[in-house]
């Protein structure tokens, strides 16, 4: 069965720290990984996307098919950056199923 | 006009009533998609919409009815809905669903159930 696995509910950093979100999924397809963030008050948004191999606001995943993971990192976090990311997968009939969820918390 | 937008932004309704979300998009995306995200949860897929037609319905309850009038406006028409219905409703859009395309997110509607 497909299934994406956030281990952590709760991450705290402080401000100037690295910062990595564990993402493990499981699927038999060749897998279409996504993080979304969403911010306080707004709406979610798409913030990496595995084939696309970008670095956006700083941050970068990527796609280890051995160990099943698309952890998401960032050398130095910012108070901004807290938020609540989701890791999604999406599936080849564009169903996006998401991770519980990992709410990063920057403390100045 | 990037955006997907949805109204209402809250809606309490009773047990006895019949009501419509509504999503609205001008991105000329031809996919639409309704999901339900529960308090502390994450989204979970209801409708997918390909080209006006429903291509998938994640075994959602017939009190959920969804329309897609065009390819711009999705509609989620309520009836006899139960206090467990009470979710934030997503909807969304991607240009299309034969490839994997990213999917833009509303704002959502706050739906109580009293």
């Amino acid at each position: 069965a497909q299934r994406v696995t956030q281990p952590e509910k709760l991450l705290s950093v402080f401000k100037g720290a690295p910062v990595e979100l564990k993402c493990n999924y499981s699927y038999s397809g060749s897998p279409e990984l996504f993080w979304y963030v969403q911010y306080s008050r707004q709406r979610l948004q798409l913030l990496l996307r595995h084939i696309s191999r970008e670095s956006i606001k700083g941050f970068t995943a990527d796609l280890n098919k051995g160990e099943t993971s698309f952890h998401l990192k960032k050398p130095f976090a910012q108070e901004e950056d807290s938020a609540m990311y989701y890791c999604a997968l999406q599936l080849a009939t564009n169903k996006l199923i998401f991770g519980t969820g990992t709410l990063l918390a920057v403390q100045p | 006009d990037t955006e997907v937008t949805q109204t209402p932004k809250h809606l309490v309704m009773g047990m006895t009533n019949k009501k419509s979300l509504k999503c609205e998009q001008h991105m000329g995306h031809r996919a639409m998609y309704w999901y339900k995200q529960k308090a502390k949860k994450p989204p979970e897929l209801m409708f997918v919409y390909s080209y006006e037609k429903l291509s998938i319905n994640e075994s959602v309850p017939s009190r959920f009815s969804p329309e897609c009038p065009n390819s711009s406006l999705l509609n989620l028409h309520l009836h006899a809905l139960q206090p467990e219905d009470s979710a934030l409703y997503l909807c969304a859009s991607s240009q299309e669903t034969r490839q994997i395309y990213e999917q833009y997110f509303g704002p959502g509607t706050r739906l109580t159930v009293t």
